[in-house]
């Protein structure tokens, strides 16, 4: 199975911040990286998808890059609703997996 | 507009056996692989299952293999997740995921139902 690892596990922001969270994997999935956002009690929502392609209705303040084994994501101007627990998810192959998470905190 | 609304979900005695439901509407279901993933209480997210869409193509986690089977009724827009054998480690919240016909990208999830395992 493919690894996803996260870092860091947890981010302190403040409004107005830039902010990025990294991935890597364990092996190469060439551009077959997600990204998603999960705010307490509701559904993971996709934002990223093929490593920097945006989901439709996502802002553009949300951006990915990377390909092979290595990821990031990127949310500039850091508003109240983005703080959340973010995770990477590779579906390159099956088992499907994800990073462990990262929870972006208000500072 | 997409719309998964899974079902079935409640407490259940280690052991025992439940069977959860995603109604699928908002798209030609039969055209979509669908998935199964959980999330236990306070934790990360696990993929499960994953079938094809039609029916084909099926794989699961390690950790519920030959415990649990997915399927799909394309006549009724419906995936199913019958789960055998339950341990205390299933308890979770489970989502139905549909792919976006081209990848294993998941691009939309349902709210979720929560399976507790305990006697």
């Amino acid at each position: 199975d493919i690894q996803m690892t996260q870092s860091p596990s947890s981010l302190s922001a403040s409004v107005g911040d830039r902010v990025t969270i990294t991935c890597r994997a364990s092996q190469g999935i060439r551009s077959y990286l997600a990204w998603f956002q999960q705010k307490p009690g509701k559904a993971p929502k996709s934002l990223i998808y093929a490593a920097s392609s945006l989901q439709s209705g996502v802002p553009s303040k949300f951006s990915g890059s990377g390909s092979g084994t290595d990821f990031t994501l990127t949310i500039s101007s850091l508003q109240p609703e983005d703080f959340a627990t973010y995770y990477c998810q590779q579906y390159n192959t099956y088992p499907l997996t994800f990073g462990q998470g990262t929870r972006l905190e208000l500072k | 507009e997409v719309q998964l609304l899974e079902s079935g979900g409640g407490l259940v005695q280690p052991g025992g056996s439940l069977r959860l439901s995603c109604a699928a509407s908002g798209f030609t279901f039969h055209s979509y692989a669908m998935s199964w993933v959980r999330q236990a209480p306070g934790k990360g997210l696990e993929w499960v299952s994953g079938i094809g869409g039609n029916g084909g193509s099926i794989d699961y986690a390690d950790s519920v293999k030959g415990r649990f089977t997915i399927s799909r009724d394309n006549s009724k827009n419906t995936l199913y997740l019958q789960m055998n054998s339950l341990r205390a480690e299933d308890t979770a919240v489970y989502y139905c995921a549909k792919d976006d016909g081209k990848t294993y990208f998941l691009d939309y999830w349902g709210q979720g139902t929560l399976v507790t395992v305990s006697s």
